[in-house]
């Protein structure tokens, strides 16, 4: 079936330092995936952090950015300068267009210390 | 209003027991779901209603039940608890297929 790894965390990053959370999927049924990362901050729901249906191209929301690499089944989350407010849970997740079930992984903590 | 409520936000249950639990949004979205999560693992489709019609996964299928009276409310029902089923249940909803999806804050079920 169709499966997504990601990062295992928590990960802990000082404020201002650079991150990536990766992310790979397998998408044995589905030949051309649509790639998301959800995010869920503390005392809020999973919400959409940023979406992409196109393999080469990227994906930005909020400062964090993530391109769909078909070759390497890939889709990393990264963001240049994180802030203490980044600090939450991120899933990686897949799907397919016009399908129903989105596929998650187990998500990342990340931990941003001030 | 773009919120996905779920009712209630604890909820402690007795092995044998039967368990309701409760979601409703007010965007008109034609797709209802219902996720497990537990500590550490992904969160697992258990079903989803299309307008009307239930579709359960097939590994979870004899364990849930859910009913959806009109669009805005969908419940998820186990007729006898276990210590199993104790995890948070996150509701979704979609406007369409392939769309985003909108999470309430989840139900953590404990099974005692």
């Amino acid at each position: 079936g169709d499966s997504v790894t990601q990062t295992e965390g928590p990960v802990t990053v000082s404020e201002s330092e650079s991150l990536i959370i990766n992310c790979t999927y397998s998408a044995t049924s589905i030949a051309y995936p649509n790639l998301f990362w959800y995010v869920r901050y503390p005392g809020e729901g999973l919400q959409l952090l940023l979406k992409v249906i196109t393999a080469g191209q990227k994906g930005s929301s909020r400062g964090f950015e993530a391109t769909y690499n078909k070759e390497t089944t890939s889709f990393h989350l990264q963001k240049a300068s994180v802030q203490e407010s980044d600090s939450a849970v991120y899933y990686c997740a897949l799907g397919r267009t016009g399908g129903y079930k989105v596929v998650f992984g187990s998500g990342t903590r990340l931990l941003v210390s001030p | 209003d773009t919120t996905v409520k779920q009712n209630p936000r604890y909820k402690l249950a007795r092995v044998g027991k039967p368990v309701n639990l409760i979601c409703s949004q007010t965007m008109n979205h034609d797709t209802m779901y219902w996720y497990q999560k537990k500590p550490n693992q992904a969160p697992k489709l258990l079903l989803f209603y299309y307008d009307k019609i239930l579709n359960r996964e097939a590994d979870t299928f004899e364990k849930f039940q859910s009913s959806r009276p009109n669009n805005s409310f969908c419940s998820l029902y186990i007729g006898s608890a276990g210590l199993e089923y104790s995890a948070m249940y996150l509701c979704a909803s979609s406007r369409d297929k392939g769309e985003r999806l909108f999470f309430g804050h989840g139900t953590k079920l404990s099974v005692l």
